[in-house]
């Protein structure tokens, strides 16, 4: 089983729709917990931290559920540059004691005119 | 944002060669860098973790004299692939955090090929 696992997707919405992506992960020691964004041929960049409260910025929300070891993402009223891949990241202490970031495979999201 | 850049940004080369990739933190010390690789529709995975002066941690099935890794000052990591292969190539990124348990902030990554 993956330590973190998500829906490939791809996820074709049309513009202004509501989406919302799962993630679950392995690992119940598992500390933090993140979405990051990738466009296509470039880094990762932290969209947004989750929290077990649930946390919103703009029109994302995200959430965790740490009894059933699941995040989730929804992005309300989408737009054209939301077009990229969502990964999942989780936040584990490895074998050394460091702190390490595994990510998802990603899912990938449309936008449509 | 802290900026991290990596150098490189694309490299091709023949099998059997060296390379050698760059990954500076440009406005703050970084005491901890971490290398990625993603293969093609995969996720990233961590290869190894540095700290600054002392040695790197390899994450398990990393081979540590294949994929040779340096971090002798806060700013600068490099990450040498020595004898390189056709399936070496790969996205290489690197992050850097300015502590252990801080925010990871990710170079723009390496693309290598080799032929």
């Amino acid at each position: 089983r993956k330590e973190v696992e998500q829906d490939p997707g791809p996820f074709n919405v049309p513009e202004g729709a509501t989406v919302a992506f799962n993630c679950t992960y392995s690992n119940s020691a598992s500390q933090s917990f993140f979405w990051y964004r990738q466009d296509c041929r470039k880094e990762p960049k932290l969209l947004m931290s989750v929290y077990s409260s649930g946390n919103e910025d703009g029109r994302f929300t995200a959430q965790l559920n740490r009894a059933s070891q699941y995040i989730s993402l929804l992005i309300r009223d989408s737009k054209l540059s939301d077009s990229a891949t969502y990964l999942c990241v989780v936040e584990t202490r490895s074998n050394f004691g460091n702190e390490k970031l595994t990510f998802g495979t990603g899912t990938r999201l449309t936008i449509i005119p | 944002g802290a900026v991290v850049s990596q150098h490189p940004s694309r490299v091709i080369c023949k099998s059997g060669t060296s390379v050698k990739i760059e990954c500076r933190s440009l406005d703050f010390q970084a005491t901890t860098m971490f290398w990625y690789r993603q293969f093609p529709k995969q996720s990233l995975m961590l290869m190894a973790t540095s700290n600054e002066g002392s040695k790197a941690t390899y994450e398990q099935g990393v081979e540590k004299d294949k994929f040779l890794i340096n971090h002798a000052s806060l700013t600068l990591s490099t990450l040498t692939v020595t004898s390189a292969h056709p399936e070496d190539s790969s996205f290489y990124i690197c992050s850097a955090s300015a502590f252990a348990r801080e925010t990871q902030y990710f170079g723009p990554g390496t693309r290598l090929l080799v032929l």
